[in-house]
């Protein structure tokens, strides 16, 4: 079965500076998505970045980009110039082919920026 | 776009009474709509997956007599917790997919939270 882990529990950054979220995974396909979601206080799930395993280019979008190892069956997000709207909940999920697509979620970050 | 809606946002019922939550998706037609539960400070737990068209498809140890879920159109769901005890007290979140888009990403309504006296 797939899963997802997210070992940093809870994580902090300075305002302005950059951090790293680590995600792992373990499938045994080939293709597949990748996903990170954020979670505000307001919980609120949005969508950061996704990643699609058959794309060797790893993903950005604005402040916020993903190292996608497949090999390693790895998928971290950063975010640079961290900003305090960005603290919130992180969520790295897998998207399951089979089993009507099911997202498979990781325990999440929680990170806080200080100011 | 990819907009999804959640009704009520706040619920408060008595024990033994039954409740209803909408998940709309405003600006797509969602053939496939997820019910979670999230406990504080705690990751999403899948509850069922919703076809419309068709019976939702529970995960286990989910009670489909209590939960009941029927997505009766393209851009409609509905989660009715029926005969609610305190333990049902929890946040509950619907998500849909759009399926014009092959990433499968889903886009999740803001959630409901139920308390139940």
């Amino acid at each position: 079965a797939q899963t997802v882990t997210q070992s940093q529990p809870e994580m902090s950054v300075q305002e302005a500076e950059t951090v790293t979220l680590s995600c792992t995974y373990d499938t045994s396909e080939s293709d597949y998505y990748l996903f990170w979601y954020k979670q505000p206080p307001s919980r609120q799930m949005i969508l950061v970045i996704r990643q699609e395993a058959y794309k060797q280019q790893n993903a950005t979008e604005n402040r916020f980009s993903v190292n996608f190892q497949k090999a390693a069956k790895s998928f971290s997000l950063k975010i640079s110039d961290s900003q305090l709207g960005d603290a919130a909940m992180y969520f790295c999920a897998y998207n399951n082919a089979g089993n009507n697509r099911k997202l498979i979620w990781g325990l999440g970050t929680s990170l806080a920026v200080n100011p | 776009g990819a907009v999804v809606s959640q009704h009520p946002s706040r619920v408060i019922c008595k024990s033994g009474t039954s409740v209803k939550i909408e998940c709309r998706s405003l600006d797509f037609q969602a053939t496939t709509m997820f019910w979670y539960r999230q406990f504080p400070k705690q990751s999403l737990m899948l509850m069922a997956t919703s076809n419309e068209g068709s019976k939702a498809t529970y995960e286990q140890g989910v009670e489909k007599d209590k939960f009941l879920i029927n997505h009766a159109s393209l851009t409609l769901s509905t989660l009715t917790v029926t005969s609610a005890h305190p333990e049902d007290s929890s946040f509950y979140i619907c998500s849909a997919r759009d399926p014009t888009r092959s990433s499968y990403e889903q886009y999740f309504g803001p959630g409901t939270r139920l308390t139940v006296t």
